[in-house]
């Protein structure tokens, strides 16, 4: 069974550029989750989505992080502008429902220069 | 504050000894996760304990979830340089109609040959 997929691995980018994170969870998987994780920090929740539907983003800085799930599969998602505090590894992770097992992609690592 | 409290922050420990790293919270949680992330990757779950009091065994890891259910410990036997790893708690908390998967910050754990 393939795992949860995302790219890019890596991404350097100068601060107030933007930047796209894409996300392909597991198939048949309802529930997908955007997380930031600082250095050295535990994963912080960003986004949920059931389906194609968001049931939790209070911790999306909506200012200048946004995130869509067109069609309950693939997701994106995007930061514009970029500001070096968003130096991050950004993690996808997919579940069959939000009470089972989480599956996590490898992440995105963003450095903001 | 965080809700998942552990400790400690980081250990650096010799092949062959024995450890032990605590998940905290001042609210009582139905079940709790372990995972554990490797440098490059995303998190993979250990295990889930659902009833106070409840050990469970995987290999050399014994996860045991406390009485009154509000916190977990993980005790590793004879640690091999494989174990080394960031080692999170986490747990499915209401958010409105959903159930949000929050992570505490983690135990960074270094196993030196």
């Amino acid at each position: 069974e393939a795992g949860v997929a995302q790219s890019p691995r890596y991404k350097i980018i100068e601060k107030r550029q933007s930047v796209a994170f894409w996300c392909n969870p597991i198939s048949g998987h309802a529930t997908l989750y955007w997380y930031q994780q600082i250095l050295g920090q535990g994963p912080k929740l960003l986004i949920q989505f059931q389906n194609n539907g968001v049931v939790d983003d209070s911790q999306l800085p909506k200012d200048r992080f946004s995130a869509e799930r067109l069609k309950g599969v693939d997701s994106t998602l995007k930061i514009q502008p970029a500001k070096l505090e968003d130096s991050a590894v950004y993690l996808c992770a997919s579940s069959f429902t939000g009470l089972t097992e989480a599956f996590f992609g490898q992440g995105t690592r963003l450095t903001v220069v | 504050t965080q809700l998942l409290e552990q400790s400690p922050q980081f250990l650096s420990i010799q092949e062959g000894e024995n450890l032990t790293v605590y998940c905290n919270s001042s609210s009582v949680f139905s079940s709790l996760q372990w995972y554990r992330q490797e440098p490059g990757e995303g998190p993979v779950l250990l295990v889930t304990v659902v009833t106070g009091g409840e050990v469970k065994k995987l290999k050399r890891l014994t996860f045991q979830f406390g009485d009154a259910r509000k916190d977990s410990s993980l005790h590793i036997t004879a640690a091999q340089p494989g174990d080394t790893g960031l080692y999170l708690c986490a747990l499915h908390i209401s958010s409105g109609s959903a159930r949000q998967l929050t992570f505490g910050s983690g135990t960074q754990l270094t196993v030196l040959p």
